[in-house]
């Protein structure tokens, strides 16, 4: 069964600071993965979604990568806002049998402090 | 703004009442999903439908009901819940259920927040 692991559960940083995200799955057999962001009582955005083949992707501040022989991914933002506060959800895609899954990890509360 | 909304967003009900949560998708998507969010536990996906049709249900109790009538609109029916079913509900749309590049990115409405006295 797939598990999905964030670090840390919290973190909390200075305006203007770049930081990383840390994911870490148990299966490396994923179709994909995905990172999304929450806000309080909210639902989910996509944030950006990594295809098995490829190693990175990038939007805007955002990189995300991906490593799928350590079971690894990491999101990386640059230049962190205030507006960045949020908490951060990856997300690993398992395809078996037509059936396709996401398992989440519980994700990381961010606070970016002006 | 994602393109799936969900009515009602705030639901209170008692425990033998009856009621349905409400998503519609106006991405042209053809699978769409119900996932429940509790307080310190990670997403936990509840049903699957691909065209329709339901491919996936997650060992959820009876007392949760899906219906899917077409690829733009999923319900999912409550009744005789337990208060430990209070959680933040998410509908999710997918263009396919799985296939090439980016065709199973998921997108989320913003969730109907239940709570079961």
């Amino acid at each position: 069964k797939q598990e999905v692991t964030q670090i840390p559960a919290a973190l909390s940083v200075p305006e203007g600071e770049n930081l990383v995200l840390n994911c870490s799955f148990t299966d490396s057999a994923i179709y994909n993965l995905q990172w999304f962001r929450q806000d309080p009582g909210k639902g989910l955005t996509s944030l950006l979604l990594i295809q098995s083949s490829q190693r990175e992707q990038t939007s805007g501040r955002l990189n995300a990568s991906l490593d799928k022989s350590s079971g690894r991914s990491t999101l990386y933002i640059a230049a962190s806002q205030p507006g960045d506060s949020a908490t951060y959800l990856c997300a690993a895609a398992l395809l078996e049998a037509g059936s396709y899954q996401l398992t989440f990890g519980k994700g990381t509360k961010l606070s970016v402090i002006p | 703004e994602t393109g799936v909304t969900q009515t009602p967003r705030h639901l209170v009900m008692g425990m033998t009442n009856k009621k349905s949560l409400k998503c519609e998708q106006h991405l042209g998507h053809n699978a769409m999903y119900w996932y429940k969010q509790s307080a310190k536990k990670p997403l936990e996906l509840m049903f699957v439908y691909n065209f329709k049709e339901q491919t996936e249900n997650n060992s959820v109790p009876s007392r949760f009901s899906p219906e899917c009538p077409n690829s733009s609109h999923l319900f999912l029916h409550l009744h005789t819940l337990q208060p430990e079913d209070s959680a933040l509900y998410l509908c999710a749309s997918s263009p396919v259920l799985a296939g090439g590049p980016r065709y199973n990115e998921q997108f989320f409405g913003p969730g109907t927040r239940l709570t079961v006295l």
